[in-house]
């Protein structure tokens, strides 16, 4: 059973125009989440996290919402840009213990010029 | 560079061989990760060692045998592979505690003939 689940396996974005991401999760003991993001042929790359304690955290141009009653965070990118086409991959664990990160399946963005 | 190396970065063998793969993380961190991202599935979790000790096996097969001779240096010896072992392997390093981001390698991409 996926504790974390990104639903859309991919996404096409203009330009210029706004990319939001989302990811569910099960497990209402998550309470850390981050975002990573993957090019062909490298390893994925930390890009931003929230703990619970917020419902917002935003990095030039990332931001990333949570929603704890929905079980709900989605990562937004503004300006897109065709660099930032890549597979973006959402993770959730519990902090103050040694619980691994548990992954979703990754969203493929294609930023379009 | 993302401070860990991951080699080879390719490998093909044959069912009946044993190789090793090879992480070495340049970052200071002192947990270090096995996963293994097969196609349109999560990041698996396979193994976890935080100061040397394996802390975590995700009910991996004992023909994957991972060793830690230290904080920096991270093996996973393969014998009598199967198919379905097929998959990119990636080494994460980390700082101990669930809520520090873990630092990808580029994966070692296996394929067994």
């Amino acid at each position: 059973d996926q504790q974390v689940k990104q639903n859309s396996p991919s996404l096409s974005v203009q330009e210029g125009r706004i990319s939001i991401l989302n990811c569910d999760y099960t497990n209402s003991m998550f309470d850390y989440f981050l975002w990573y993001k993957k090019y062909p042929a490298e390893g994925p790359t930390f890009l931003i996290s929230i703990s619970s304690i917020k419902d917002k955290n935003e990095d030039g141009r990332f931001t990333v919402f949570l929603n704890k009653s929905a079980k709900h965070l989605s990562l937004h990118i503004v300006p897109s840009q065709p660099g930032d086409s890549a597979v973006y991959f959402c993770a959730a664990s519990i902090q103050g213990g040694n619980t691994p990160l548990v992954f979703g399946k990754g969203t493929r963005l294609s930023v379009i010029a | 560079e993302t401070g860990v190396t991951q080699t080879p970065r390719h490998l093909v063998m044959g069912m009946t061989n044993k190789k090793s793969l090879k992480c070495e993380q340049h970052l200071g961190h002192n947990a270090m990760y096995w996963y293994k991202q097969s196609a349109k599935k999560p990041l698996e979790l396979m193994f976890v060692y935080n100061f040397k000790e394996q802390t975590e096996n995700n009910s991996v097969p004992s023909r994957f045998s991972p060793e830690c001779p230290n904080s920096s240096h991270l093996f996973l010896h393969l014998h009598t592979l199967q198919p379905e072992d097929s998959a990119l392997y990636l080494c994460a390093s980390s700082q101990e505690g669930s809520n520090q981001p873990q630092h990808f390698g580029d994966g070692t991409r296996l394929s067994i003939l």
